[in-house]
């Protein structure tokens, strides 16, 4: 069965350090891999994706997220972390069943960013 | 549009009433999805729908809920008998031809007294 992994609930990081949100999945074949924030009373709002070629993605905000393959992880990082950054977290991954984007979730991590 | 609109933000009614959400994708978009976001979970996926027809139905919990995209645009997903357990955020999306990401609309909180 496919599936995703966020190990973390909450992530806690002080402005200006480096961040690291982790996600692992599970599929079988090549992933489709996402990440998205969201913020309080907001919907989701896509930061990036990958889904083949170079193994470090960057997307939005200054955001970006390796994947490796061997470790079917699919992390995502910041090298200096704002409080404006504090929002909650999901991974994605896409059924490969349909080939369209129904999306199989991670339960979400809290980043809080500390001033 | 310039985003995916989900009308109405909130909703709060009654055990056993009748409810529709709606949602209005980003203009151009022939994929469209409905997602559940339960408290303290990721969405999980309910419908897709490709232009009017409802390519993919295997997220819907029961036979209480339903969804129609009659024009190929806008969409509305009804919940008949409603439950407590019902109570969630409604969440809609859309996609282009193709395209590898969706776009999320802000949500429906629906809660269930």
């Amino acid at each position: 069965a496919q599936s995703v992994a966020q190990p973390e609930d909450q992530v806690n990081v002080a402005e200006g350090n480096p961040l690291t949100v982790k996600c692992t999945y599970s599929v079988s074949g090549n992933p489709y891999l996402f990440w998205y924030v969201q913020y309080p009373n907001r919907g989701l709002q896509f930061l990036l994706k990958y889904i083949t070629g170079d193994n470090l993605v960057k997307g939005s905000y200054g955001f970006e997220a390796e994947f490796n393959k061997s470790q079917t992880s699919f992390h995502l990082k910041k090298p200096s972390a704002l409080v404006s950054d504090s929002a909650l977290y999901f991974c994605a991954v896409r059924d490969v069943s349909g080939g369209y984007n129904k999306l199989i979730f991670g339960a979400g991590t809290r980043l809080a960013v500390h001033p | 549009g310039a985003g995916v609109s989900q009308t109405p933000s909130n909703k709060v009614t009654e055990k056993g009433k009748y409810v529709e959400l709606r949602c209005d994708p980003i203009s151009g978009h022939t994929a469209l999805y409905w997602y559940r976001q339960s408290l303290g979970q990721g969405p999980e996926f309910l419908i897709y729908f490709q232009g009017t027809g409802a390519a993919d139905d295997s997220g819907l919990p029961n036979d209480r809920f339903f969804a129609v995209r009659p024009e190929g645009s806008v969409s509305t997903l009804k919940i008949q008998r409603t439950e407590r357990g019902d109570s969630a955020v409604y969440l809609c999306a859309s996609s282009s031809q193709g395209a590898s990401e969706a776009f999320f609309g802000q949500g429906t909180r629906l809660t269930v007294v």
